[in-house]
């Protein structure tokens, strides 16, 4: 099993859609979340933390669920500019190195 | 600030050919990360650098080397390429000091292919 599990896509959705991606983890003793974000042929970049109380920044919103060990990004009216492989990431127990997920693929059409 | 960046942008090697990607930053971060990406596969980290001097292997260290001998600057080596190893590669920074909040940074890859 992997370590960080996600629902390759890729996900089409209409400009304006409200659209989840989910994400599970492995390791029970995992301490800190994050989504990336990573656009076609570009390097990742940070699109927000996790916190377990969850958190929103704009029209993205983050969920964790420790008993279910998974976590969750939110979309609320989808832009174009949305368009992008979003990365699940998992900072591991003790562990100083992050594990990524494969990406969950998100297209908006106009 | 040009933050991470990379050299070089593409390559091609043939098989048993060596080379060294270069990766630098100017943000006076202590940590640097090697990773590849492959399609279905995420990113997988290579090796990574907890400060000056210092090196540690990842998730899939065989058949590469690093070298940090200045603090901006770490370098990923291969001795003798070989087709699995096509694939991309990202480098990346961060201060270092806290784990659960720290941000990596990464550079713009390199696409490596062997043949």
């Amino acid at each position: 099993r992997k370590e960080v599990e996600q629902d390759p896509g890729p996900f089409n959705v209409p400009e304006g859609a409200t659209v989840a991606f989910n994400c599970t983890y492995s390791n029970s003793a995992s301490q800190s979340f994050f989504w990336y974000r990573q656009d076609c042929r570009k390097e990742p970049k940070l699109l927000m933390s996790v916190y377990s109380s969850g958190n929103e920044d704009g029209r993205f919103t983050a969920q964790l669920n420790r008993a279910s060990q998974y976590i969750s990004l939110l979309i609320r009216d989808s832009k174009l500019s949305d368009s992008a492989t979003y990365l699940c990431v998992v900072l591991p127990g003790s562990a100083r190195q992050l594990t990524f997920g494969s990406g969950t693929q998100l297209t908006v059409l106009p | 600030n040009a933050g991470v960046t990379q050299t070089p942008k593409f390559r091609v090697l043939k098989t048993g050919q060596s080379m060294t990607l270069l990766c630098a930053q100017d943000m006076n971060h202590e940590y640097m990360y090697w990773y590849r990406q492959d399609p279905g596969m995420g990113l997988r980290l290579i090796h990574y650098s907890v400060g000056e001097g210092t090196t540690a292997k990842g998730e899939v260290p065989d058949g590469y080397n690093v070298s940090r001998l200045k603090k901006q600057n770490f370098l990923l080596g291969l001795e003798s390429a070989a087709p699995s190893q096509t694939s991309v590669y990202f480098c990346a920074s961060s201060l270092g000091h806290t784990p659960s909040t720290d941000t990596q940074y990464f550079g713009p890859g390199t696409r490596l292919t062997v043949l």
